[in-house]
């Protein structure tokens, strides 16, 4: 059974450091990976999908890696923002399933 | 393009009424999933359908039941309500990437 797990669980920081972000799923036959942010009382916004196949997304100031074979990915945040303030999610969609399991999240505080 | 939405938006219920919570999506997505969120306890998946008329169990279905009748809607249904399922709800689609509706918060006294 895939298990999914997210280091820190929080994390607070002042505004403009550079941050990494974890993630780790024990079964590395992955279809893909997605980082998701989660801001209170809403609901889930993708920010990036890894296909199994891939290294690295980037988005604006946003990096995610993926090693399958360690079984790990790594959200990388340049520059950080107090708007960056919210719930970060992994979720890993396995070759033989037909869903994605969710890492617990990392919440993140971004200082002015 | 409203992407995926859910309502209602926050519902009280009293133990033993029950409810329909409806979310829909205008991706055309074949893919469509139910989650329930509790503090400590993450997104865990209820239901889901991967198409018109299919459903499936995910990994906490009791007390719930679910139809997909059209492809852009798929209702979750409350027969019994318990406080035990006091909880945020969120409904969400996908071809590759997963879109989230916005959540249903749900009291049952």
């Amino acid at each position: 059974k895939q298990e999914v797990t997210q280091i820190p669980a929080a994390l607070s920081v002042p505004e403009g450091e550079n941050l990494v972000l974890n993630c780790s799923f024990t079964d590395s036959a992955i279809y893909n990976l997605q980082w998701f942010r989660q801001d209170p009382g809403k609901g889930l916004t993708s920010l990036l999908l890894i296909q199994s196949s891939q290294r690295e997304q980037t988005s604006g100031r946003l990096n995610a890696s993926l090693d399958k074979s360690s079984g790990r990915s790594t959200l990388y945040i340049a520059a950080s923002q107090p708007g960056d303030s919210a719930t970060y999610l992994c979720a890993v969609w396995g070759n033989y399933g037909q869903n994605f399991v969710f890492g617990p999240g990392t919440r993140l505080s971004v200082l002015p | 393009n409203a992407g995926v939405t859910q309502t209602p938006k926050f519902r009280v219920l009293k133990t033993g009424q029950s409810m329909t919570l409806l979310c829909a999506q205008d991706m055309n997505h074949e893919y469509m999933y139910w989650y329930r969120q509790d503090p400590g306890m993450g997104l865990r998946l209820i239901h889901y359908s991967v198409g018109e008329g299919t459903t499936a169990k995910g990994e906490v279905p009791d007390g719930y039941n679910v139809s997909r009748l059209k492809k852009q809607n798929f209702l979750l249904g409350l027969e019994s309500a318990a406080p035990s399922q006091t909880s945020v709800y969120f409904c969400a689609s996908r071809e590759e990437t997963q879109y989230f509706g916005p959540g249903t918060r749900l009291l049952v006294l």
